[in-house]
């Protein structure tokens, strides 16, 4: 199993342009979301999805836009980039089956730079 | 609403025990995690606790949980450089949406 992946690792964007991240996972969970991680601030939730078509709104997320299209995708959408966003992007995934697996497994982080 | 709170930094010398703290606020937490972050990776489980226990150990790793303080710690025994990262804890309730609130994270620095 690969787990959870994140396209792309790093990317610089120009104020105003747009970009979807992409997030994948393996492991059948129905649970998905996204942070945000900035220095001092710790995760900070962004969007999450209890399952396939279905998306909520978490801590911080004017600015993004999330789709739950495919169970194992769950992508998050920039549609006017802005320097406020520069940020390492974690995606996350978990299943909720009562037990020791109700933890978050992480992907290795998109690093965004909005100039 | 929730709240997770942590030191940010916490200096060691390699060998000793170093010793994280954690509090948080939600009185119907039921699961207390720690992750750990190494420098350019996402997070990674280290250990958890259920709210009926009041210590779980794992190797080097010893977590205490003070439910009437809501006071949760984690020890890591014979710390080595590799154990240098973000250490941050985290909790959640049963039943319903699983959206754990997490601290801010821990700074370990493991000196020789």
């Amino acid at each position: 199993n690969a787990g959870v992946t994140q396209t792309p690792k790093f990317r610089v964007l120009k104020t105003g342009q747009s970009m979807t991240l992409l997030c994948a996972q393996d492991m059948n969970h129905e649970y998905m979301y996204w942070y945000r991680q900035d220095p001092g601030m710790g995760l900070r939730l962004i969007h999450y999805s209890v399952g396939e078509g279905t998306t909520a709104k978490g801590e911080v997320p004017d600015g993004y836009n999330v789709s739950r299209l495919k169970k194992q995708n769950f992508l998050l959408g920039l549609e006017s980039a802005a320097p406020s966003q520069t940020s390492v992007y974690f995606c996350a995934s978990s299943s909720l089956t009562g037990g020791d697996t109700d933890t978050q497994y992480f992907g290795p982080g998109t690093r965004l730079t909005v100039l | 609403g929730e709240d997770v709170e942590q030191s940010l930094f916490l200096s060691v010398r390699e060998g000793d025990s170093s010793v994280i703290n954690c509090t948080y606020t939600d009185s119907s937490s039921t699961y207390l995690y720690w992750y750990k972050q190494e420098p350019g990776a996402g997070l990674q489980l280290l250990t958890y606790i259920f709210s009926n226990m009041d210590m779980k150990q794992d190797q080097r790793l010893t977590v205490l949980l003070n439910k009437k303080d809501k006071h949760l710690s984690l020890r890591i025994a014979d710390t080595q450089t590799g154990d240098s990262a973000i250490y941050f804890c985290a909790e959640s309730a049963s039943g319903g949406s699983y959206i754990p609130t997490f601290g801010r994270g821990t700074s370990l620095i493991v000196h020789p």
